[in-house]
């Protein structure tokens, strides 16, 4: 069975780093992109950015280049977003997810999310 | 960038038919994809590839396209179907966009 398992929730301060991550389990893990989406409280979901395992090809939407970092640990099957300095404006819920299909740009496996809190 | 445009909300009595659009430019040149997320939950793909239903989602759910419109259709909607739906499409692997959602109310 495809799981995606998500780190639990974090409360930061401003300006504070984080690194968040994305666990796989039940496939292979280097076949399949993985995908971030963030969801602002009460708002629509928002493409992040995506890697490729297989050779850690990473790609990012203009609206996030330059904010965040995607990586991964091939070894422990895990996909990492992370922040050197985090606004307030960055509390949302961000989302993991994976595409499967031939051709597929969308997500079809989902982790649970993880929520990010950041107040002073 | 383009962008994918639907209705804030969509009300539909219990067994009625629900129909939810989502429009863009693109739409003729790329498949739509559709998630339904329900509060506190993480979104789950119902139709992908414009009109193939995801496994385990009932009959119910289908989607269709014309032109620069796609839509999501839910017949014989039930309570169980209230929630958040987005359409969404890419012209590649890593350009993913997310229409607003559409807040599915059953009256």
């Amino acid at each position: 069975e495809v799981q995606l398992v998500q780190s639990g929730a974090e409360v930061k301060k401003p300006g504070e780093s984080l690194k968040i991550s994305c666990k796989g389990s039940g496939y292979r893990f280097t076949r399949y992109w993985i995908g971030w989406v963030r969801q602002m409280p009460g708002k629509g979901l928002e493409f992040m950015g995506i890697i490729y395992p297989g050779d850690s090809d990473t790609r990012y939407s203009p609206s996030f280049q330059g904010q965040i970092t995607i990586s991964v640990d091939n070894s422990i099957n895990t996909a990492y977003l992370q922040w050197s300095s985090l606004k307030a404006s960055d509390t949302a819920m961000y989302y993991c997810a994976i595409s499967t299909g031939v051709n597929q740009p969308a997500g079809d496996y989902w982790g649970q999310g993880t929520l990010v809190t950041v107040s002073s | 960038s383009y962008e994918l445009t639907q209705p804030p909300s969509v009300s539909v009595s219990p067994g009625q038919t629900a129909r939810i659009t989502c429009s863009g430019d693109a739409l003729p040149k790329q498949y739509a994809y559709w998630y339904q997320q329900k509060p506190g939950q993480a979104p789950v793909l119902v139709i992908y590839k414009g009109s193939e239903r995801s496994s385990g989602i009932p009959e119910r759910f289908s989607g269709s396209s014309s032109g620069t419109t796609v839509t999501l259709t839910i017949s014989g909607v039930q309570a169980e179907d209230e929630a958040d739906y987005y359409c969404q499409s890419a012209d590649s692997i890593s350009s993913w966009v997310f229409g607003g959602g559409t807040k599915l109310t059953v009256l």
